[in-house]
């Protein structure tokens, strides 16, 4: 398996843009999350959907940014109009979970990440 | 109180030796856990989870839980420089739904030098 997988690996824009991240996650794999990154906040859940439906968006900053899956394969992020605090490392990561007499079993995999730059 | 808590370093042990990463959870009723190692400049990857009190051990990688004092280590026996990366440990969040989710602590960077 290529694992998850994210484009662009960079993206370097101008505030007010619209800017989109891509994801393809791991085949077979239930849930998929979108996380922001920065030296300042650490590591923040942005948004989790399970079976291609959005459950938690409560991490999303503001309006500007949405988040689709429109099929197990495929999911987005974007911004707009982008701003400069947004600068920051965005990783897609592939989660599956099973059920199980001793508990859930639980894996996650990360995405190499997208760096974005608003200038 | 953050729900997880990371010693953020650096901690920095010479080659060979002992490295013990540290984390403490705040949810009494946290049942899974996991340590992810994240090189600079790359994404965080999985490298050991814990569900049972006691250790579990991965070649040179140890777990430890204690869940009546609700803390998770890492031990990294035989510490080499390409240890040298930050630590995330995070614990698995059930919440309405059934749907479950990570929290991960801010990362401990551990710096091993020859």
């Amino acid at each position: 398996d290529a694992g998850v997988i994210q484009s662009p690996r960079h993206e370097v824009t101008e505030m007010g843009q619209e800017v989109t991240l891509r994801c393809k996650p791991i085949s077979g794999h239930n849930s998929l999350f979108w996380y922001r990154q920065t030296m300042m906040r650490g590591l923040e859940l942005l948004i989790y959907f399970n079976n291609n439906v959005p459950i938690d968006d409560s991490g999303m900053p503001e309006d500007r940014f949405s988040a689709k899956m429109p099929n197990a394969s495929f999911s987005t992020l974007k911004i707009q109009p982008s701003e400069p605090r947004d600068s920051a490392v965005y990783f897609c990561a592939s989660t599956r979970e099973l059920g199980g007499t001793s508990g859930v079993s639980y894996e996650q995999y990360f995405g190499p990440g997208t760096r974005l730059t608003v200038t | 109180q953050k729900e997880v808590e990371q010693n953020s370093g650096p901690l920095s042990v010479p080659e060979g030796a002992i490295a013990s990463l540290n984390c403490t959870y705040s949810d009494r009723g946290s049942q899974s856990f996991f340590w992810y190692r994240q090189y600079s400049g790359k994404s965080p990857e999985l490298i050991m989870f814990i569900y049972s009190n006691g250790d579990k051990e991965d070649g040179r990688f140890t777990a430890q839980l204690n869940k009546a004092s609700q803390y998770v280590s890492l031990l990294i026996r035989d510490s080499q420089p390409s240890d040298s990366a930050t630590y995330l440990c995070a614990i698995l969040k059930g919440f309405s739904g059934g749907y479950n989710k990570l929290i991960f602590g801010a990362g401990t960077r551990l710096a091993v030098h020859p």
